[in-house]
């Protein structure tokens, strides 16, 4: 069964960076793009990004471009978001989350990382 | 355009049906996803493309298109049902972005 297991809850300093990890099992990691998607506390859920785990190419949430970096490691079959210059609107809970074989859906997804900024 | 637009609030009584619409100039060219998000949860797959429910979903849960607004009905809402429901789909812009709409808080009374 499909799997997306994330890295523990991360506590950060305003200005700091933080890398949230994501480990794929029971599928072929390289053969679905994977998104990254945050829930600010009493916010919606918020779409990031997302990459290709087969060419590592790229897509960024304007809100996000220069700050956010997506990158994976196809030999552990895990994804990476690193989110830099940290401030408090950052606080929330990441998820990693698994794009579909069919019409753009999102099927699975992370049990999601909480990170808390705070000086 | 990048933006989904959701009520942001909606109520059903016990066993009845409830429409939640999601309006966005995107859902003339790609599909809506539903998701189900109850606290302290990740979000759930519920609907999506041309109306498709993954395994495991009740068939309460149903999908469709009317030119720029999905809608995701629930037909006999139980208690369970009970959370905030979002939309999702690709944005239209060809940049390969996604947009979620800002989300309804459904209540089963």
């Amino acid at each position: 069964q499909v799997q997306l297991v994330q890295s523990g809850a991360e506590v950060k300093k305003p200005g700091a960076s933080v890398k949230v990890s994501c480990r794929a099992s029971g599928y072929s990691f390289t053969g679905n793009y994977m998104h990254w998607v945050r829930r600010a506390p009493g916010q919606g859920l918020e779409w990031m990004g997302r990459i290709n785990p087969n060419s590592g190419g790229t897509s960024f949430a304007q809100k996000f471009q220069g700050r956010v970096t997506m990158t994976r490691d196809t030999s552990i079959s895990t994804a990476y978001m690193e989110l830099s210059r940290l401030t408090s609107d950052d606080t929330g809970v990441y998820y990693c989350a698994r794009e579909g074989d069919y019409d753009w859906e999102i099927d699975y997804w992370g049990q999601g990382t909480l990170v808390s900024v705070s000086s | 355009s990048s933006e989904l637009t959701q009520d942001p609030a909606v109520s059903v009584a016990l066993g009845q049906t409830v429409r939640i619409t999601c309006q966005g100039d995107s859902l003339r060219t790609y599909y809506a996803s539903w998701y189900q998000q109850k606290p302290g949860q990740a979000p759930l797959l519920v609907n999506y493309g041309k109306n498709n429910r993954p395994s495991g979903i009740p068939d309460r849960f149903s999908g469709s298109i009317s030119g720029n607004t999905a809608s995701l009905t629930i037909t006999g809402a139980q208690a369970e049902d009970e959370a905030d429901y979002y939309c999702n789909s690709r944005d239209s812009s060809g940049n390969h972005l996604w947009v979620f709409g800002g989300g309804t808080e459904l209540t089963v009374l």
